[in-house]
């Protein structure tokens, strides 16, 4: 039990449409970031938010896009799906000043 | 791109100690080794890190040589559940002000046999 918890589980879309992907954390994890990882690939960062504001972002366009809330929550939305965007989406959380992340279970995004 | 070198793959038996190395030979002097393991179909768990002490904890060991080059990530007993594909990561240590990035590779995918 990692206290991140993450919906929809599984999701379909087609291309050009629109997701909105949902983290809750727990108290205390005031820092959440969120990765994408293709299949047999390793985890990639895509940002991070910290008091409600992005302050670290990875190789990822525009069209990905986020929000943190003051419940310890956050969102990922992702704009103008492509095929390529189906992926495990893992949401991360965490106390500012240590190195452990507890990782959420992931949304499977699935984009025909 | 990941900063640390891994075996792909790598098999041990049910209860004896599973060794999984790790190069990072570039590493500078701030950053630190931290191990997480991933499950099939989980999110990544974190195991483990440190700076250049050996450090232990409940689930591992975790050996860095005085270089600081390479480490290795010990399971003392291993069991079955054990099965999951392990990343080796360097970073920054201290989450300023949410520094989360991490930078996964491909990892060791660790099995364990009967």
């Amino acid at each position: 039990e990692t206290g991140v918890t993450q919906s929809p589980t599984h999701l379909i879309k087609t291309r050009g449409q629109q997701v909105t992907l949902r983290c809750s954390s727990q108290s205390g994890h005031n820092t959440v970031s969120w990765y994408q990882q293709a299949l047999g690939q390793g985890p990639q960062f895509i940002f991070q938010y910290y008091r409600e504001e992005e302050n670290g972002r990875g190789n990822f366009p525009p069209r990905f896009s986020g929000l943190q809330f003051p419940n310890y929550s956050s969102e990922l939305n992702v704009n103008a799906l492509e095929l390529d965007d189906s992926a495990l989406y893992l949401c991360a959380g965490g106390p500012p000043n240590t190195g452990e992340l507890f990782f959420g279970e992931g949304s499977r995004l699935t984009v025909l | 791109d990941a900063k640390t070198t891994q075996p792909p793959s790598m098999d041990c038996a049910e209860g004896r100690a599973a060794n999984l190395p790790c190069n990072h030979s570039t590493i500078s002097g701030n950053e630190y080794v931290y191990w997480y393991r991933q499950i099939h179909s989980q999110g990544p768990q974190y195991i483990i890190h440190g700076l250049k002490n050996n450090e232990t904890n409940e689930m591992a060991s975790l050996i860095i040589t005085e270089d600081r080059k390479s480490s290795t990530l010990i399971l003392p007993h291993a069991t079955l559940r054990d099965t999951a594909v392990y990343y080796c990561i360097v970073r920054v240590g201290s989450l300023i002000q949410g520094a989360q990035k991490l930078v996964f590779g491909q990892g060791t995918r660790l099995t364990i046999n009967p």
